[in-house]
């Protein structure tokens, strides 16, 4: 059973506002991931990290950034939302092994008014 | 470019089989995944092929032709629970996942 685990679940929010979403798992994975996701659209890698203090930016700029000063936490910030980051946020760790499984948490919801 | 394509939507019969078939562009070749998403939830891993060929795991088996840039996701004896979102997924020469859009399978009685 994987245990990752994302907060907020649904976000609501008006524009211009700071926010942080939480992720952390207790697997004890180096590898952890962001991706965001539109309704019957593909998931698009927006940052990701290999272990503590390394952190990069994936394929699609969401002017986001992460931090990953512990191995289990890995939360995404929004500087200022627009309604254009209003979409599904989903955090993913994997444990580095040959198959490289990704387990996801949950999910946010997140809509920008 | 890299791309995944994978049909949009299908739909099926309850105990019946069903083929969702997915073709691959991608910078490299790492593997490639199937997940299941049921709507409004979180993928859910449900098998990776790396060689050509066959793995068959329960009711479901999935197959790799790596020459032909070609994958498909076999389901047998369909339940209702089986309605969801299937996604293809290839690890490219960086190691980073190449998603597709997802095929919805719609289950009927």
């Amino acid at each position: 059973e994987a245990d990752i685990y994302q907060t907020p679940r649904y976000l609501v929010i008006g524009t211009g506002k700071k926010i942080t979403l939480e992720c952390s798992q207790t697997m004890g994975h180096d590898k952890m991931y962001w991706y965001q996701q539109d309704p019957g659209m593909e998931l698009h890698l927006i940052h990701y990290s290999y272990g503590v203090n390394s952190t990069e930016k994936g394929d699609l700029s969401s002017e986001s950034t992460v931090s990953r000063i512990r191995t289990e936490h890995f939360p995404l910030t929004l500087e200022s939302a627009r309604p254009s980051h209003t979409s599904q946020y989903l955090c993913a760790s994997s444990d580095g092994t040959e198959i490289n499984e990704q387990f996801f948490g949950p999910g946010t919801r997140l809509t920008v008014l | 470019g890299q791309n995944i394509d994978q049909p949009t939507e299908m739909t099926a019969t309850e105990g019946a089989i069903v083929q969702i078939n997915c073709t691959y562009q991608t910078s490299g070749f790492n593997g490639l995944f199937w997940y299941q998403q049921h709507a409004g939830e979180a993928p859910t891993f449900l098998s990776y092929n790396v060689l050509d060929g066959l793995e068959e795991k329960g009711r479901f088996s999935s197959f790799l032709s790596r020459s032909k840039g070609y994958s498909y996701l076999l389901l047998k004896e369909l339940q209702m629970k089986d309605s969801a979102s299937y996604l293809c997924a290839v690890m490219d020469s960086n190691y980073q996942l190449i998603w597709g859009a997802g095929t919805k399978l719609i289950i009927k009685p």
